[in-house]
């Protein structure tokens, strides 16, 4: 069974930084893309970030490209999201997900880890 | 960026009713259309992949149609499970973008 387990989430002060981790089990860490989610309090999801399943390739949403850095450590099964200059509008549960290996559909999700960004 | 426009908003509709959500690409995505089920407080679910795969695990009511630009998510019979909030997304071209939801309401 595919169990994805974030931590690290918390309350931050507007520009500050937060790093997210995903811990992955039950499946072949390394051979599937991964990507991360976020769902601001009452709003629909937002696409956030993709990484491939060698860590050579990522792609960002417009909204965190140049602050957040998505990365991976396939010896150790995690999944990472590096956010700077932080802001209110960031404030979300973030998901994160495994791809499912042939049509980037995102087959098996984390439970979320709320990050509140707020002074 | 492709644009996902999700219609309608929302829905309200009783048990037993057949109820279609659509989703309009803003340029051809083929057919990388992907559907979830939300529930409040929960993760997404994966129902529907590649418009019109049914992920293992999801009962046969659901399906999806479509493919380019116009895209259907049908649920033939609801059952009391059903009322949620549903997302269509495309994985065609990376930034993935969602639709913006359609919650389903029991009337």
């Amino acid at each position: 069974e595919v169990q994805l387990l974030e931590s690290g989430g918390g309350l931050v002060q507007p520009g500050g930084s937060l790093r997210l981790s995903c811990a992955g089990a039950g499946f072949t860490f390394t051979t599937y893309p991964m990507t991360w989610v976020r769902q601001a309090p009452g709003k629909g999801l937002e696409w956030v970030s993709l990484i491939s399943g060698d860590g050579h390739n990522t792609y960002y949403a417009e909204s965190v490209k140049g602050r957040f850095t998505i990365s991976r450590d396939n010896s150790k099964s995690t999944l990472y999201l590096q956010m700077n200059s932080l802001g209110a509008d960031d404030t979300a549960v973030y998901y994160c997900a495994k791809e499912n290996g042939e049509t980037s559909a995102a087959d098996s999700w984390g439970q979320g880890t709320l990050v509140t960004v707020s002074s | 960026d492709i644009h996902m426009n999700q219609s309608p908003s929302s829905v309200s509709a009783s048990v037993g009713d057949r109820v279609t959500i659509t989703c309009r690409a803003s340029q051809t995505i083929s057919n990388y259309l992907n559907w979830y089920q939300q529930k409040p407080g929960k993760a997404p679910k994966l129902l529907i992949y590649a418009a019109f795969s049914l992920q293992s695990g999801v009962p046969s009511r659901f399906s999806g149609s479509g493919s380019r630009t116009d895209f259907t998510l049908s649920i033939s019979s609801l059952q009391p499970d059903d009322f949620a909030t549903y997302y269509c997304q495309q994985s065609y071209s990376a930034p993935y973008t969602f639709g913006q939801g359609t919650k389903l309401e029991i009337k």
